[in-house]
Formats: C-alpha cells, sequence, structure tokens
C-alpha cells in the first residue's frame, strides 16, 4: 500500500527558482525519508529525517517534518536544470522490520 | 567502490516463461528488497529478506518468487503466473540498522514479447 503521497504530481519552474515538494502519511514513522530518480534509473538517497526532528539541511535541501500533520516538505534552493528528476518522499513505519513505503512521487522540471 | 548491480538492464520475457532477475551487493548490508515500478507510479514492494535464508512476502507478491543463499545475492524470478510482469524492477539494499536509507540498483527494465 502507498503511505507517502506526494504533492505536486508535477512540478515546472526555472532555474535560480526554489522548489518545494509536499508529502503526506497516514501511519506513525520512525524517519521518512527522500529520494531522487533520474528518468530510467535507480533510485538515490538524498536526506533521512527522524521523527523526532522538525528539519534538516543538506547542502541545498531542507527537509521539516510535522509528525502531528502526518506531513513532511522537500526544498530545494536556486534550482538547476541538473534536478530535473522525480523525488519521492519513503516512510518507515514504527514497529516495522525497515520496509520503506513509497509515494508516486514529484516530477520536477528545471528550465534553463 | 561498494555498490548494487542489477543485471541484465533490459530483459525481453515470451509469454509463458519464467525470468530471473540478479541482484549482487557489496556493501555487506543485512537486507535485500525488491521493488516494481510502473510507469509514472511510485514502487511496490515485491519481497525483502532482512537475513541469509529467510524472505517475506511484500505487497504484490504473487507470481513472483527469491532466494537469499548468500548474503551478497537476492535474484528475482517473475514466473509465468505474473499476468502483468511489464514494469522496471528495482533493487535495493540497507543496513539492519538502516540509518543510511537504502541503496539502489539502476534497476531492469521487462518487457513481455
Amino acid at each position: 500500500s502507498q503511505q507517502g503521497e506526494e504533492d505536486p504530481q508535477a512540478l515546472s519552474i526555472q532555474e535560480g527558482e526554489n522548489a518545494t515538494m509536499n508529502c503526506s502519511y497516514k501511519t506513525s514513522i520512525n524517519n521518512l525519508q527522500w529520494y531522487r530518480q533520474n528518468s530510467g534509473r535507480g533510485l538515490v538517497h538524498l536526506i533521512l529525517i527522524r521523527s523526532n526532528e522538525r528539519e534538516k539541511h543538506s547542502g541545498r535541501l531542507r527537509v521539516t517534518l510535522d509528525t502531528s500533520k502526518k506531513s513532511s516538505s522537500l526544498l530545494i534552493t536556486a534550482s538547476r536544470a541538473a534536478d530535473t528528476a522525480s523525488y519521492f518522499c519513503a516512510t518507515d513505519p514504527s514497529g516495522s522490520a525497515r520496509q520503506l513505503t513509497f509515494g508516486s512521487g514529484t516530477q520536477l522540471t528545471v528550465l534553463p | 567502490d561498494g555498490g548494487i548491480t542489477q543485471s541484465p538492464k533490459y530483459l525481453f520475457r515470451k509469454e509463458g516463461q519464467n525470468v530471473t532477475l540478479s541482484c549482487e551487493q557489496n556493501l555487506n548490508h543485512d537486507a535485500m528488497y525488491w521493488y516494481r515500478q510502473d510507469p509514472g507510479q511510485g514502487l511496490r514492494l515485491i519481497y525483502y529478506s532482512q537475513i541469509v535464508n529467510d524472505f517475506q512476502k511484500g505487497d504484490i507478491a504473487e507470481g513472483y518468487s527469491v532466494s537469499r543463499e548468500k548474503k551478497e545475492s537476492f535474484p528475482l524470478t517473475v514466473t509465468s503466473a505474473q499476468k502483468n510482469p511489464t514494469a522496471f524492477y528495482l533493487c535495493a539494499s540497507s543496513s539492519r540498522q538502516g540509518t543510511g536509507g537504502y541503496t539502489f540498483g539502476s534497476g531492469t527494465r521487462l518487457t513481455v514479447v
């Protein structure tokens, strides 16, 4: 079953702008992770935020987590054409044996 | 370099055939996973294994089988019972503690001809 749902499904921005993607989920989690997928390739792990964290940064990436609303956001600042990809959130449910559940993704297009 | 290797990159299957997708990792990860991805969709879990000689069904295990005889290897067989096997298959691995997320292979695209 798909626990995480990303919003929007597709996003198109100009190079240099910021891109924000949102993820909502349904059950309690140990952590939430964001992944990137270039067309026809495997996923690449970007960042992990634990349930007791509210915000995390990695380079141009900023992730927030609101466990009361069961939602997370991924912000990519100063976007580049090379950021064009699909972005997925994945939840690691509490009490599970570490089986990530992935959302359906946001397709980001950064126009040069 | 440590990583996870899937082969082949492209695979064509005739109706009624079984095919096996290979997944090998040299990351010393205990856990391995198989996901299926359909166009424009997220990933759905087929099977996972947390330790050698043990594996569990995921959300869409019907028509698939796996084995985990070695820590490094987790092959997936798509059997003739899988009625709609055309998809992109992704293998992943993670440490038992899972602090660093999953490492994915580059995928196998399976097409029924």
